[in-house]
């Protein structure tokens, strides 16, 4: 079955502690999306990448990092540089072919205490 | 003043009931979406839209563009339904999706 993977569903960390979340996709999409969830908020896009080894800043970049080393993968990393990083973080991917519509993951659920 | 509003923020209904969600929005849009989000949090899309109205099963969404303003109805709700509505905009030269914050449906059996 073709989709967006994420892992885990529920992460804990001690604050001060850099976490990674992992986002895959075998749906060969190019372009990846990280958003973030707060309660009261919409979605807010963190980074996104069009292709392969680039990636770019979205609304909410500061203390959080990228990589997008395999089309497959972007993997995104909570620096203790993020003041409020409990949240919950969706991964999105989409086609070059479908340029407005993309699919989401599960998402994780970070606390952070 | 958010891009995107949506009303109701929460709604109840009973079963079999007719339920309109709206959405409003301040820029120039490519697209439209309407997206579910289920208490485990994960997002389907259910339309995508820029034009009409589109039905999918119980599902109707409309959009007028010049008033910039999209419904989602349900007919017949059922308690399966309850969920959060969101509503999204593709907008801007990087197709960037802006997101309104969500209508909280219950419907009650």
């Amino acid at each position: 079955d073709g989709g967006i993977t994420q892992s885990p569903k529920y992460l804990f960390r001690k604050e001060g502690q850099n976490v990674t979340l992992s986002c895959e996709q075998n749906l060969n999409h190019d372009a990846m999306y990280w958003y973030r969830q707060d309660p009261g908020q919409g979605l807010r896009l963190i980074y996104y990448s069009q292709i392969v080894n680039d990636f770019q800043k979205g609304d909410i970049a500061e203390g959080y990092s990228v990589s997008r080393e395999k089309k497959e993968s972007f993997p995104l990393t909570v620096t203790s540089a993020q003041k409020n990083p409990t949240a919950f973080y969706l991964c999105a991917s989409r086609h070059a072919g479908t340029p407005y519509e993309q699919y989401f993951g599960p998402g994780t659920r970070l606390t952070v205490t | 003043k958010n891009e995107v509003e949506q009303s109701p923020q929460n709604l109840t209904a009973q079963e079999g009931e007719f339920i309109t969600i709206n959405c409003s929005y301040s820029v120039g849009i490519s697209a439209l979406h309407w997206l579910q989000q289920h208490p485990g949090g994960g997002i389907v899309s259910l339309f995508m839209l820029s034009s009409g109205k589109k039905k999918h099963g119980r599902l109707i969404a409309t959009i007028n563009i010049q008033e910039k303003h999209s419904s989602l109805h349900i007919t017949a709700s059922h308690p399966r339904d309850s969920a959060v509505y969101i509503c999204a905009v593709t907008g801007g030269a990087t197709n960037k999706l802006i997101f309104g914050t969500g209508t909280l449906l219950a419907v009650q059996p």
